[in-house]
């Protein structure tokens, strides 16, 4: 059974720093990998998406990783800004055509201003 | 274009009454998937459903049941509710595998929010 664990739970930067959120899974036979934002009460708005074959995806600020054979997936953030103020959630894919995303528990990030 | 709908947004329900949950794919979309957040928690997989049938289903009881239509806009229905059940329901629609056009990411919807007393 896959699992998936975002640590740390929270985090709090001042505005400005990079940063880097933490996801591993259990089962590296996976699919693809997502990055996820969801603010308070609402839907997730998907951020990266990064193929099985890829080692990284890059959006904006954004910079997603993926060691597909250690299990984990960090997500960089530069010049972070409060806006980037969330819960960040990672959920990985199990194969081709499978929609069954398994997520991990989230990171909630505040950014300071 | 509209992204994913769904309503209500939100519902209080008692103890073992029903509730039936919709939603509607962006256009062009044949899948729908439905999620289950409880607070704190990741979202858990509950259904898939394509072209009007089951294509998946998570660790729900029999209690948890959906249907798609020919429009291709679903419908998760939940019996006899209980306490645990309160939660935000997420829909999520895409393109399928069976499409040159598959991007494969889920695009979701704002979520309906139940609450169970």
């Amino acid at each position: 059974k896959q699992e998936v664990t975002q640590i740390p739970a929270a985090l709090s930067v001042p505005e400005g720093e990079n940063l880097v959120l933490n996801c591993s899974f259990t089962d590296s036979a996976i699919y693809n990998l997502q990055w996820f934002r969801q603010d308070p009460g609402k839907g997730l708005t998907s951020l990266l998406l990064i193929q099985s074959s890829q080692r990284e995806q890059t959006s904006g600020r954004l910079n997603a990783s993926l060691d597909k054979s250690s299990g984990r997936s960090t997500l960089y953030i530069a010049a972070s800004q409060p806006g980037d103020s969330a819960t960040y959630l990672c959920a990985v894919a199990p194969n081709f055509g499978n929609e069954k995303l398994t997520f991990g528990t989230g990171t909630r990030l505040t950014i300071i201003p | 274009d509209a992204g994913v709908t769904q309503s209500p947004t939100h519902l209080i329900k008692t103890r073992g009454q029903h509730v039936t949950l919709r939603c509607s794919p962006i256009s062009g979309h044949k899948s729908v998937s439905w999620y289950q957040q409880v607070l704190g928690q990741g979202p858990q997989f509950i259904f898939q459903y394509y072209e009007k049938e089951e294509r998946g289903r998570g660790n729900f009881p029999d209690r948890f049941s959906a249907r798609q239509f020919p429009n291709y806009s679903s419908e998760l229905n939940v019996n006899a509710l209980l306490l645990g059940d309160s939660a935000l329901y997420l829909c999520a629609s895409s393109l399928t595998a069976q499409s040159y056009l598959w991007t494969d990411t889920q695009y979701f919807g704002p979520g309906t929010r139940l609450t169970v007393l």
